[in-house]
This record gives C-alpha cells, structure tokens and sequence, in this order.
C-alpha cells in the first residue's frame, strides 16, 4: 500500500509568494494531520481532521496559515503571503479511525523562504 | 499544551555500548507512545504504552512506562550504526491529538 503522500518534496520560494503544500492520506484513513518541524520548535502540530472536518486548528500560527480537506484523499496548507520564518519542514500524517493514536507520516515538505 | 520533557537532548555512543532516554511528564498520562526520526526522514511509530508500569520489548529496544504514569524510558542494548535518529516520545491526547517532546538525537559511533 502506498503511505501517505506529499507534495512538493522541496520548495523554495520568496517572501510574499503563495505556498500550496499538498497532502494524500493513506487510503480509509479518516483523520489528517498537519505539522511543522524546525529546530528551534520542534514537531508542532498545526491542524488536524476528522472525517474531512477541521477539528483544531489551534497550532496555526496566524491568518497568512490555512488549511483545507476538501475530500477525503486530498488536504491542502496553504501560506499566503509566505515570510522567512516559515521556513520548516511540513508533514502531513494520517490515521486510521479504528486504530489507537498511531499515525503515519508522509514524507515531508522543505519549504525555503527567501 | 501540556509539555512531555525529554532528556537527554543529544547522545553520543559508541557502537555495542546502551542507550536510554527518558521522558518525563508532569500530569498523568493516559498513554505514551514513542516515535523514531531517521536524519532526514519522518517519525515512525514504535510503539504505546498504556497500563502503568507496563514494560514491552522489541528485539533490542525496551519501553517502560512508569508507575505513577508521569514519565517512560527508552532503552536501547548495544547500539547498532542503525540506531542513529531522534527518539520522541509522544503524549497522547484527547481524540486524535498528539504532543510530541522535543526528542533525543542518538548518535552512534561505529
């Protein structure tokens, strides 16, 4: 089975560009997560839902973040403009609804912001 | 949120020698679940800990989780050069929510 899916694999882009980072969850997964990892923050996580609904988006640090999950096998985090500071690598994993709480991580995206 | 902490935040070894991290909480978990980050790659998940003081095997690596339910060890027995990555030990939360700890970067020298 294929794992979940990311793309792009790397961007670089400047500052003030838009940014779509796409995401496809393993198949029969019904809950996705979006994170961000750099070194001085960690793993955060930035969003997540359930059965395509958003359910907390508390981890989004502010309106240039949005994040959408249009069907089921597809999400979208969008950055709009983007700043230096976004610079990070974004993970999208996704989670079975009979499972416990193991997820599973996608690739991930590199994201540069010049 | 409520932080799990992770000590030590790096660790060198030398090949064949025992590793072990630690994480420690300051609210009663209600499991705990760890994660491995190979340089360069993604978290893969190893493993959760439910019931107190459980303890589970996998093959060189145990996994406790203490009494009191506040804190869990990762022990590693004689190192191999495919160890190296970040251990993370993960709270789990209410619904689907995880909160990872700032994890130990292994380092093992062959």
């Amino acid at each position: 089975d294929a794992g979940v899916i990311q793309s792009p694999r790397h961007e670089v882009t400047e500052m003030g560009q838009e940014v779509t980072l796409r995401c496809k969850p393993i198949s029969g997964h019904n809950s996705l997560f979006w994170y961000r990892q750099t070194m001085m923050r960690g793993l955060e996580l930035l969003i997540y839902f359930n059965n395509n609904v958003p359910i907390d988006d508390s981890g989004m640090p502010e309106d240039r973040f949005s994040a959408k999950m249009p069907n089921a096998s597809f999400s979208t985090l969008k950055i709009q403009p983007s700043e230096p500071r976004d610079s990070a690598v974004y993970f999208c994993a996704s989670k079975r609804r009979d499972s416990y709480n193991e997820q599973f991580f996608g690739p991930g995206t590199r994201l540069t912001v010049l | 949120g409520q932080q799990v902490m992770q000590i030590p935040q790096y660790q060198h070894v030398q090949e064949g020698e025992d590793f072990t991290t630690y994480c420690n909480s300051s609210t009663t978990l209600s499991n705990i679940q760890w994660y491995k980050q190979r340089p360069g790659g993604h978290p893969v998940f190893l493993i959760q800990l439910v019931k107190s003081g459980e303890v589970k095997k996998q093959k060189r690596l145990t996994f406790q989780f203490g009494e009191a339910k506040k804190n869990s060890s990762l022990h590693i027995t004689a190192t191999q050069t495919t160890d190296v990555g970040t251990y993370f030990c993960v709270r789990g939360g209410a619904g689907n929510m995880l909160t990872f700890g700032g994890g130990t970067r292994l380092m093992v020298k062959p």
